[in-house]
């Protein structure tokens, strides 16, 4: 099985930062990754997939990019809405697989 | 507009059954593969399993196989997830999934049911 590995598990920031979350795959997975945020309580939201291709309605200060086995998630100015916790997850082969999280703070 | 609602989640002693389902509404239910995915509390998400939109090819999670059964009933737009010998590790919120046609990114979610798996 393909094991994702995200970092930071944990990030501080302030509103109108720009930050970075990482995922990294233990095998190679072209472009096969999405990005989704999850607020508490509430389902998972797609926000990116094909590594690098917004799903429609999500707002353009979110991007991804990456190939192969290192994949980056960048939010370029951090909403109040924002502060929440981010899952990578590769679709290149079953069984499925999510990273382990980000759960972005306030600072 | 896209739902999925889930319900059959409870309470269920360890080794027990039970059988999640999953309606769907406004989308062409037989189109698109769906999945299973859970969340223990406080834990991040796990893929569980997924089936194709005719529900010839399904797929598990490593750590279901042999314990849980995924189905659909397209003439129904009802998605199903069979557990059975259940344990306490399998304690979590699942959610009913579904993918854009047969792509296996998620594109929309339910709100979650929950299963506890205690004595």
């Amino acid at each position: 099985d393909i094991q994702l590995t995200q970092s930071p598990s944990f990030l501080s920031a302030s509103v109108g930062d720009r930050v970075t979350i990482t995922c990294r795959a233990s095998q190679g997975i072209s472009s096969y990754l999405a990005w989704y945020h999850q607020k508490p309580g509430k389902a998972p939201k797609l926000l990116i997939y094909a590594a690098s291709t917004l799903q429609s309605g999500v707002p353009s200060r979110f991007s991804g990019s990456g190939s192969g086995t290192e994949f980056t998630l960048t939010i370029s100015s951090l909403q109040p809405e924002d502060f929440t916790t981010y899952y990578c997850q590769q679709l290149n082969s079953y069984p499925l697989t999510f990273g382990g999280g980000t759960k972005v703070e306030i600072k | 507009e896209v739902q999925v609602l889930e319900s059959g989640g409870g309470l269920v002693q360890p080794g027990g059954a039970l059988r999640l389902s999953c309606a769907a509404s406004g989308f062409t239910f037989s189109s698109y593969a769906m999945s299973w995915v859970r969340q223990a509390p406080g834990k991040g998400l796990e893929w569980v399993s997924g089936i194709s939109g005719r529900g010839g090819s399904t797929n598990y999670a490593d750590s279901v196989k042999g314990r849980f059964t995924i189905s659909r009933d397209n003439s129904k737009n009802t998605l199903y997830l069979q557990m059975n010998s259940l344990r306490a590790e399998d304690t979590a919120v699942y959610y009913c999934a579904k993918h854009p046609a047969e792509l296996p990114f998620i594109d929309s979610w339910g709100q979650g049911t929950l299963v506890t798996v205690s004595s």
